[in-house]
């Protein structure tokens, strides 16, 4: 079966530009989470997705913004890039219970902001 | 804030040889999950432990949850230059709907031949 899928792979955006990554959960995982990783701060939690609703949020400033849509297909979205954001986006999907299941992750979108 | 303090940060072991990385936290976790992680790809699921003091096997690797689910251990037998990456150890927090992975920073495993 599929796995996580993350679009695009490479993305260079220019400080106060806004991005958008897209993420596609394996088939039938209605919770997407996405995270930030930094080779200071390794991997820090974003946001999660469950059946389009935001269930969880990690502390980033609300230039950081998700959505999921019906299909469970999910977007996150920063806004007005500072060099800081520069950094692998990992968008994780789950069954639901994270508990007992863990997570498959995409290979992620690295950002670079210039 | 619950953390996740991984130790050591760095490995850097000869091929045959055995190690064991260090998950501690202050906080309970109702499971904690292992992941292995390749240079521009995202983290793999190794296991997933759920009951304090629960010890699971794959193939070499050991995997033990401390039994008040505060602390965990990895353990590797006779290491391979393949076992090279970033080991993560993530805690999922104990109830509620408050779903979200708590990672430790990670240990830098490098097997030589």
């Amino acid at each position: 079966k599929a796995g996580v899928t993350q679009t695009p792979r490479y993305l260079i955006k220019t400080r106060g530009q806004q991005v958008t990554l897209s993420c596609s959960p394996i088939s039938g995982h209605r919770s997407v989470s996405w995270y930030q990783q930094t080779p200071g701060q390794g991997l820090q939690f974003l946001f999660e997705y469950f059946s389009e609703t935001q269930r969880n949020k990690g502390n980033f400033p609300g230039r950081f913004s998700g959505r999921q849509f019906s299909n469970s297909r999910s977007e996150m979205n920063v806004s007005t890039l500072e060099l800081g954001d520069s950094a692998l986006y990992l968008c994780a999907s789950n069954p639901g219970h994270p508990a007992n299941y863990g997570y498959t992750f995409g290979s992620g979108t690295r950002l670079t902001v210039v | 804030t619950q953390l996740l303090e991984q130790s050591p940060q760095f490995l850097s072991i000869q091929e045959g040889e055995n190690l064991t990385v260090y998950c501690n936290s202050s906080s309970v976790f109702s499971s904690l999950q292992w992941y292995r992680q390749e240079p521009g790809e995202g983290p793999v699921l190794l296991v997933t432990v759920v009951t304090g003091g629960e010890v699971k096997k794959l193939k070499r690797l050991t995997f033990q949850f401390g039994d008040a689910r505060k602390d965990s251990s990895l353990h590797i037998t006779a290491a391979q230059p393949g076992d090279t990456g970033l080991y993560l150890c993530a805690g999922v927090n104990s109830g509620g709907s408050n779903y979200k992975l708590t990672f430790g920073k990670g240990t830098l495993l490098t097997v030589n031949p």
